[in-house]
């Protein structure tokens, strides 16, 4: 079956500095990888997916990179802010119907003002 | 409306008590799920459902059993607890219109089983 892996999972940087998040995942039939923030004692939260047939997508200060030849894709947070600190969760799924998610184990983003 | 809602908030069982996790959605969403999750292992799919009347082993079942008689509601039954089972349990629903993957979390439910 699939298999996420996370790094780093712990990153600190100051605000306004860039952030980057990697994933990589084994099964190449997977199409769908979604990016969850997590903060503290909240529920996870959807901040930004992209599918196989797309290389990069991008939201504001936020986006995600796909290699589907090496099997890996990143989360870059540009501009930093404090209310970014939180878990960060990639996951991979083969499923565009209902998203059998396989999740990596998070990394947990501290921004210092 | 309330999104995903899930009771109780906390709970403390013995081992071997058994009880079951409530969650209910209120967006029409066909397809919904149970998390684990537990420190430094991400969250882990138990069961799903993709109907009313559906439903399918994830990654971790055992222990666990599920129903979906209704659209609204999907509650997880622990048959025995253990305490391998102390986690934080999240149930999730999604649409199953193409191009709407999101998938919409309750608040979680924090369980021990002691």
């Amino acid at each position: 079956g699939e298999n996420v892996e996370q790094h780093p999972s712990t990153l600190s940087v100051q605000e306004g500095d860039s952030a980057v998040i990697k994933c990589t995942y084994s099964d190449s039939a997977s199409n769908y990888f979604p990016w969850y923030k997590q903060e503290l004692g909240k529920r996870p939260q959807l901040i930004i997916d992209i599918r196989s047939n797309v290389g990069e997508k991008k939201d504001q200060r936020i986006a995600v990179t796909l290699n589907k030849t090496a099997k890996h894709f990143s989360l870059h947070i540009t501009e930093t802010q404090p209310e970014d600190s939180a878990v960060y969760f990639c996951a991979a799924s083969r499923d565009l119907g209902f998203q059998k998610l396989v999740f990596g184990t998070g990394t947990r983003l501290l921004v210092s003002p | 409306n309330a999104g995903v809602t899930q009771t109780p908030k906390f709970q403390v069982l013995k081992t071997g008590q058994s009880m079951t996790l409530q969650c209910a959605q209120d967006m029409n969403h066909e397809y919904m799920s149970w998390y684990r999750q537990d420190p430094g292992m991400g969250l882990r799919l138990i069961h799903y459902s993709v109907g009313a009347g559906i439903t399918d082993q994830g990654e971790v079942p055992n222990g666990y059993n599920v129903s979906r008689s209704t659209t609204e509601d999907f509650p997880l039954r622990l048959l025995s607890a253990a305490p391998s089972q102390t986690s934080v349990y999240f149930c999730a629903s999604s649409p199953s219109r193409t191009g709407h993957y999101e998938q919409f979390f309750g608040p979680g439910t924090r369980l021990t089983v002691l």
